[in-house]
């Protein structure tokens, strides 16, 4: 089955403690993204990534970290958390960002909290 | 990047009864995509209608894209219950990087 994946799913953690919250797609995909939603924000676009070993700030990268060593796993690296990255993130995948071909697949979410 | 902007933040409705969401942007685009999300869950594609398009239809949705305007609309006729959800409006940019950008949604309850 077609599917970008999340985990862990649910994360409580405390101020400082580095996480990583890894997210992988079978559909070998070309560009990844983070984003974060927050009440009334909306989605933000955290950081992407247009193929391997290639990524881009998004619209609130500040205290997050990404790679991409492997073309299906794009993980999102808080190296030292604070409570104002409590949010639920969404890992999202499309073939390319040509326009004909960016449909986003999201996963599940990662509802994260930081005391 | 630019955002697109829904309309009405908040749509309440009873079962039976269409449904109809605004979206609205600011420069011009190649594509613009709609999504659902039901509470707490992940994005699900519905429709993409490109630019040089006016009307997209699927299942019981329609969708509709003004370019002079600047706007799209999505219509769900005939709602159910299971339609109660977050519809979001994701834009492109055709001066940018094509990276879509979503607004900050429609929350719509479909009342049984």
């Amino acid at each position: 089955e077609a599917q970008v994946t999340q985990n862990p799913r649910y994360l409580i953690t405390v101020t400082g403690k580095k996480l990583t919250v890894t997210c992988s797609q079978n559909m070998n995909h070309e560009y990844m993204s983070w984003y974060r939603q927050d009440p009334g924000l909306g989605l933000r676009q955290i950081y992407y990534s247009m193929n391997v070993e290639v990524t881009d700030k998004g619209d609130v990268p500040e205290g997050y970290k990404v790679s991409r060593k492997e073309k299906r796993n794009f993980p999102l690296i808080l190296e030292s958390p604070s409570p104002n990255q409590t949010s639920l993130y969404f890992c999202a995948s499309s073939f390319s960002l040509s326009p004909a071909y960016n449909e986003q697949f999201f996963g599940p979410g990662t509802r994260l909290t930081v005391l | 990047s630019q955002q697109g902007e829904e309309d009405p933040q908040a749509l309440s409705i009873q079962e039976g009864e269409n449904a109809t969401m605004n979206c609205s942007y600011k420069t011009s685009i190649n594509n613009l995509q709609w999504y659902r999300q039901n509470s707490g869950r992940g994005l699900v594609h519905l429709i993409l209608i490109r630019s040089n398009e006016r009307e997209k239809h699927s299942g019981r949705l329609r969708v509709t894209l003004d370019t002079s305007k600047k706007s799209s609309s999505l219509l769900i006729t005939a709602s159910r219950a299971a339609d109660t959800a977050s519809y979001f409006c994701a834009t492109d940019d055709t001066g940018g990087s094509y990276i879509p950008t979503f607004g900050r949604g429609t929350s719509l309850i479909v009342h049984p």
